[in-house]
């Protein structure tokens, strides 16, 4: 079936430094979505990307679709304590149920 | 515009006993998905309701869990005989209809311990 892969699982960095994030994806996607979740929380929808090489900004955070449409990243720059938390990507494949299969996260910590 | 709304919140069952978790979603939507996760995994995915209908059940036990989206109240996803690796946070999610490819909207989640 249909699987979603995130790396790194987990990632450490100083406040202020720059990271990216991977997701692959087994199948070609009809949409990607970013999700966050903080400690304790429940995930919140951050993006989507529906075009191949899609590009879009949130303010320090900057996400990308891939070519084929099997891989995206998520950016972040200068980051920030509030940033900590796991993000997750989930992807729907082309001509499936509809279904959103979701990676296993990315959990950031930032030390101030 | 309330969100999804999940209870009970927490809920400790003794094992072999049995767990029913409501989910009503957002008004207007007519979509709901139910996900499992385990302390500091992602998010596996288990049922994809429509109103009085599945459309995808392939990430449920084949055993002991069921879930149903009726006409009238809320979706309700069902574990019975629970055992300890049901512990888990289960959330639930709408949208607002099939082929919809927007987000997503969670609710705050349902934590199930089985002692």
């Amino acid at each position: 079936g249909q699987q979603v892969m995130q790396i790194p699982q987990y990632q450490h960095v100083q406040e202020g430094e720059d990271f990216t994030t991977y997701c692959n994806s087994s199948t070609t996607l009809s949409n990607i979505q970013w999700y966050k979740q903080r400690p304790g929380g429940h995930p919140v929808f951050l993006i989507q990307l529906v075009k191949s090489g899609e590009v879009k900004k949130q303010k320090r955070l900057t996400f990308q679709f891939g070519e084929a449409k099997k891989n995206s990243s998520l950016h972040i720059t200068a980051t920030q304590t509030t940033d900590v938390g796991t993000y997750f990507c989930a992807g729907m494949s082309q001509g499936g149920s509809e279904k959103l299969v979701f990676g296993k996260g990315m959990k950031l910590t930032v030390n101030p | 515009n309330a969100g999804v709304m999940q209870n009970p919140r927490h809920l400790v069952r003794r094992r072999g006993q049995e767990a029913r978790l409501r989910c009503s979603p957002m008004k207007g939507h007519s979509h709901v998905y139910w996900y499992r996760q385990l302390p500091e995994e992602g998010l596996k995915f288990m049922v994809y309701l429509q109103k009085e209908n599945i459309i995808d059940e392939s990430g449920m036990p084949k055993e002991r869990f069921s879930a149903e989206f009726p006409k009238e109240g809320p979706s309700i996803l069902r574990i019975q005989q629970v055992v300890r690796g049901d512990s888990a946070a289960y959330f639930c999610a709408s949208s607002r209809r099939q082929g919809d490819t927007g987000e997503l909207f969670f609710g705050e989640g349902s934590r199930l311990t089985v002692l």
